[in-house]
This record gives structure tokens, C-alpha cells and sequence, in this order.
């Protein structure tokens, strides 16, 4: 079993839509929680850090749920521009250790 | 200010030859990290160096890779006598001693013929 698993890909959603990506990680010492973004052929970027009573940065909203060991990304109102692949990460360990990456989810955001 | 920067961006290089795959991190953080991501692949971790720490391999996939770290700046990650399946994007990353997001550079596409 992979140790970050997320929905297979890809979606497919026209503008203005709500999507929402699912992960779940294995190891219950999991630490800290994140949304990477990665464009095409480019370099994965923090979208946002997840904490445990959830947290919402604009059209964005980002939860855990730590007994499921579960986490979950929320985008409303789809734009173009979020077009992307989403990676689940997570942290084991102490502060600034190794991260593990989810295989990510596709997003293709439609006019 | 600079990220994080690597070099070269394209490596492409016959099978059975070292290459060394160069990370600049951003100036001031402590931990440095290498990845690798295969084609429809997801980021793997392969080592993390972290001050004078000793760096943590153990995602380094066979003893044909290697990494260091000099002046606790710039880091190498060298792999000898490569494989085709050694094919991928290297990437670096950096943080602050107390910080979590990480900081990627661009990635050094290699391709093993």
C-alpha cells in the first residue's frame, strides 16, 4: 500500500465547477499536512499547508481529518487557470524532514 | 531573491556513464532535499541533508547514487554507471531549519540512452 494515495485522475470539469481531490496516508505518525501544486513540466509548488480545524485561502478550502487519516482539497468556482495536478503531501517526522508526495491528481479545467 | 537553482536542466547521457547533477539552494536554508519523478510517476524521496546532520539515504534506490553536500550550501547528487531506468526529473529542494514548505528548483531532466 502506498503510503499517500490519492483519487485517480483525471478531471475533467468545466468552469465555475466545484471539484473536490481526496487523500488518505497511511503512517498515524504523519505530522504535517500539504496541497502541492505542479503545472506541466514544472516544479511542484505549496498551494497550502492543511491544519486539523481545516483552512480556506480564497476559492480554496483544505481539511483533515486525522482519525480517518484522511485529507481533502476543495476548489470552488473553478477557473482555467487551476488546471493542474494536485499532489497530497505529507510530513513524517520532525520539522523540515522528508516529504511524501501523493502520485497526484490531474485537473483539466474546460471553458 | 534567488530560489532554488539547478543545473543542468537537460542531461542526456549513454548508459554505463556517471553523471553529477548540481543544486543550488536558497541562500540562508539549513535543509536541502533530492527527489526524483519518473514519467507519470509521483515525486520520490531519495535524500535529506539537514545542517551538519548526518543526511538521511534511505531513499536512495541502490548504492550507485550518491550526494554531498559541501559548506553546508550547494549539493551534488552523482550517479554512476547509469541505467536506463535511472531516466527522470531530479529535483531539489530547500527550507528553513523550522520551516515546512519546501522550495523547488526547476529539476534536471536526465535521460539514460
Amino acid at each position: 500500500r502506498k503510503e499517500v494515495e490519492q483519487d485517480p485522475g483525471p478531471f475533467n470539469v468545466p468552469e465555475g465547477a466545484t471539484v473536490a481531490f481526496n487523500c488518505t496516508y497511511s503512517n498515524s505518525a504523519s505530522q504535517s499536512f500539504f496541497w502541492y501544486r505542479q503545472d506541466c513540466r514544472k516544479e511542484p509548488k505549496l498551494l497550502m499547508s492543511v491544519y486539523s480545524s481545516g483552512n480556506e485561502d480564497g476559492r480554496f478550502t483544505a481539511q483533515l481529518n486525522r482519525a480517518s487519516q484522511y485529507i481533502s482539497l476543495l476548489i470552488r468556482d473553478s477557473k482555467l487557470s487551476d488546471s493542474a495536478t494536485y499532489l497530497c503531501v505529507v510530513n513524517i517526522g520532525n520539522q523540515g524532514g522528508k516529504l511524501i508526495f501523493g502520485q497526484g491528481t490531474e485537473l483539466s479545467v474546460k471553458p | 531573491g534567488a530560489g532554488v537553482s539547478q543545473s543542468p536542466s537537460n542531461k542526456v547521457t549513454e548508459k554505463g556513464k556517471d553523471v553529477e547533477l548540481r543544486c543550488d539552494p536558497i541562500s540562508g536554508h539549513t535543509a536541502l532535499y533530492w527527489y526524483r519523478q519518473s514519467l507519470g510517476q509521483g515525486l520520490e524521496f531519495l535524500i535529506y541533508f539537514q545542517g551538519n546532520s548526518a543526511p538521511d539515504k534511505s531513499g536512495l534506490p541502490s548504492d550507485r547514487f550518491s550526494a554531498e553536500r559541501t559548506g553546508g550550501s550547494v549539493s551534488t547528487l552523482t550517479i554512476q554507471r547509469t541505467q536506463q531506468e535511472d531516466s527522470a526529473v531530479y529535483l531539489c529542494a530547500s527550507n528553513h531549519l523550522q520551516g515546512y514548505e519546501q522550495y523547488f528548483g526547476p529539476g534536471t531532466r536526465l535521460t539514460v540512452t
